[in-house]
């Protein structure tokens, strides 16, 4: 099994650009997440998605878009990347909410945007 | 809304000591679950122990063992022996029933040689 998996590992942006970052699990995972994390800040929940078809804003979804492909895919797009957009981006995959299996996270993508 | 609070952002301890790392929740849920992720300077985010509330008996992972206070809303984690390798963030981290996880901002860990 690979996991979870990101890509890309490392990303530049300039302001105004759009890109989407891609994540995919092989473990059967009905929920998925993005998170940012930043110094000082902890892991941030941008969006989440609790199962197939369906996704929800964590907090903090301004300026980000998500897609739940399929059960195995979960996207970030960023329409419009802006500086304070620069972070580290997870993505995480569990069973299902409130449940006592743990989280397994993506290898992170690393996102600057100029 | 549940809220998990790491107080110390940052401790360091030589190699071989315990050092314990505090963690605080608030919840009016009777049953939910804890953990600690563990996070090296790698990146990646793996889970290092976890517990259930209605568990009165304080879960151990090898070196790695919880003090769980429920009253109190305590989830602190202790770590024997350390070793270099234990260097990382670590987040503590609670959910419960059908709700996402909630992750506290985490604590920065040091082990000196």
């Amino acid at each position: 099994n690979a996991g979870v998996t990101q890509t890309p590992k490392f990303q530049v942006l300039k302001t105004g650009q759009s890109m989407t970052l891609q994540c995919a699990q092989d473990m059967n995972h009905n929920s998925m997440y993005w998170y940012r994390q930043d110094p000082g800040m902890g892991l941030r929940l941008i969006y989440y998605s609790a199962s197939e078809g369906t996704t929800d804003k964590g907090e903090v979804p301004n300026g980000y878009n998500v897609s739940r492909l399929n059960k195995r895919e979960f996207s970030l797009r960023l329409e419009s990347a802006a500086p304070s957009q620069t972070s580290v981006y997870f993505c995480a995959s569990s069973v299902g909410l409130g449940q006592q299996d743990e989280q397994y996270f993506g290898p992170g993508t690393r996102l600057t945007v100029t | 809304a549940q809220t998990v609070t790491q107080s110390q952002p940052e401790m360091s301890v030589q190699e071989a000591e315990t050092v314990t790392l505090s963690c605080t929740y608030d919840t009016s849920e009777s049953n939910y679950y804890l953990f600690w992720y563990k996070q090296p300077p790698s990146r990646q985010m793996i889970l290092v122990i976890r517990q259930e509330a209605y568990k009165q008996q304080n879960a151990t992972e090898n070196r790695f063992s919880v003090n769980f206070q429920k009253a109190a809303k305590s989830f602190s984690l202790k770590i024997s022996d350390s070793q270099l390798g234990d260097t990382a963030m670590y987040f503590c981290a609670f959910t419960s029933r059908d709700d996402k996880i909630i992750f506290g901002k985490g604590t920065r860990l040091h082990i000196l040689p």
